[in-house]
């Protein structure tokens, strides 16, 4: 299995509702991250996890609450988010012991409304 | 601030010819090269790579070249073909360190290759 799943594909919430996106590798890969993109316009780092433990956040909103539950899930709950928060999210793993690109996941495409 | 720049939004080349995807990096920093290819609708894909000990690394038709005094380096896809159209991110990454690799991405240049 070399595939990052990403779901949903597609999700539109409005302001108050709360919903969770979910990552899943089964590459053994210990490294997992949570990118941002909006249109024409390059992907921005939002969270990495390596080991299941937080590494680094880009001082995202507290509305967005990553998850690693475990060394093959990745989660991302969403909390009374805005409609700038509207973007496609990217969800990508890498090997934690070498300096290898990621494999992406095709990503979630998110409405706030 | 942009550390990755793709000053062009969009390249249109014949099929068959030279296409060049151009990037530059301010960060002296970084250590790794990588080229992602997007289609619509799908999350990149990864291309091909080059470290900072080296100025060329060459995968069949797709090549990138590293120049560091310059701090630029460039894509170049020989002969072109139109499923080569699709939009190509630049990234870099600083000297690893284990744990994980932390990508810094370029805008992007939407590529359109035309029979």
């Amino acid at each position: 299995d070399t595939e990052v799943t990403q779901t949903p594909k597609h999700l539109v919430m409005g302001m108050t509702n709360k919903k969770s996106l979910k990552c899943e590798q089964h590459m053994g890969h210990r490294a997992m991250y949570w990118y941002k993109q909006k249109a024409k316009k390059p992907p921005e780092l939002m969270f990495v996890y390596s080991y299941e433990k937080l590494s680094i956040n880009e001082s995202v909103p507290s509305r967005f609450s990553p998850e690693c539950p475990n060394s093959s899930l990745l989660n991302l709950h969403l909390h009374a988010l805005q409609p700038e928060d509207s973007a496609l999210y990217l969800c990508a793993s890498s090997q934690a012991d070498t300096n290898y690109g990621y494999t992406f996941g095709s990503g979630t495409r998110l409405t706030v409304v | 601030d942009q550390q990755v720049k793709q000053n062009s939004p969009s390249l249109s080349v014949q099929e068959g010819r030279i296409s060049i995807l151009n990037c530059d990096y301010t960060n002296s920093m970084f250590d790794y090269f990588l080229w992602y290819k997007k289609y619509p609708a799908e999350g990149p894909t990864f291309l091909i790579s080059i470290s900072s000990i080296k100025d060329k690394n060459e995968d069949g038709r797709f090549t990138v070249f590293l120049n560091k005094s310059a701090k630029h380096l460039s894509l170049h896809i020989v002969p072109s073909q139109p499923g080569d159209s699709a939009v190509y991110f630049c990234a870099a990454s600083p000297l690893f360190s284990g744990g994980y690799n932390k990508l810094i991405f370029g805008a992007g240049t939407r590529l359109a290759v035309h029979p």
